[in-house]
């Protein structure tokens, strides 16, 4: 199984800050990764697909990158909505596998 | 407006078995791959199982297989989840999921709200 490691697992950071996050694959995934965001009690929401492709409607302040086994997420400019928690999951082949996930907080 | 709806969830003690449904609306099911994918209270996302269009294929963790069964009526629009043998690390919020249609690949591109399963004696 390919094994999925995000860092940090939480990070405190101010409205206006630029944030990454970066997700690790135990071997390499070329690009079949993707990004969501959870807000506590509700569901999953996809952010990115293909590593770096921004689904429609998402804010152009997130941005995706990498290849291989790794990868990152940015948000450039963080706004209030944006404090949440943030998984990456691989979808290169079954079983699929999330990160652990990177709680992301007001400062 | 795609929209997902799970339910069956409840209280159910170990060992003991429950089935879950989600009904699929605002698009055309029978097309579309499915999944679950659940998350214990606290904790971070698992995926579950997934079934494609016509239900040729089909994967689960390692972690319900034996024990767990999806399958889909797409004349229901509907997905389901047989889960038997609970054990009380089943316990979790269970979502329901659609793959994006916009790029090749399993991404979760819409979800439901959840249903609750609690395993406990």
């Amino acid at each position: 199984d390919i094994q999925m490691t995000q860092s940090p697992s939480s990070v405190s950071a101010s409205v206006g800050d630029r944030v990454t996050i970066t997700c690790r694959a135990s071997r390499s995934i070329t690009s079949w990764l993707a990004w969501y965001q959870q807000k506590p009690g509700k569901a999953p929401k996809l952010l990115i697909y293909g590593a770096s492709d921004l689904r429609s409607g998402v804010p152009s302040r997130f941005s995706g990158s990498g290849s291989g086994t790794d990868f990152t997420l940015t948000i450039s400019s963080l706004q209030p909505e944006d404090f949440a928690t943030y998984y990456c999951q691989q979808v290169n082949s079954f079983p699929f596998t999330f990160g652990q996930g990177t709680r992301l907080e007001i400062e | 407006e795609v929209q997902l709806e799970e339910s069956g969830g409840g209280l159910v003690k170990p060992g003991g078995s429950l089935r879950l449904s989600c009904v699929a609306s605002g698009f055309t099911f029978r097309t579309y791959d499915m999944n679950w994918v659940r998350q214990s209270p606290g904790k971070g996302l698992e995926w579950v199982s997934s079934i494609t269009s016509g239900s040729s294929y089909i994967y689960y963790a390692d972690s319900v297989k034996g024990r767990f069964t999806i399958s889909r009526d797409n004349a229901k629009n509907s997905l389901y989840l047989e889960m038997n043998s609970l054990r009380v690390e089943d316990t979790a919020v269970y979502y329901c999921a659609r793959v994006w249609e916009e790029a090749s690949g399993w991404y979760l591109g819409y979800w439901g709200l959840g249903t609750l399963v609690t395993v406990s004696s």
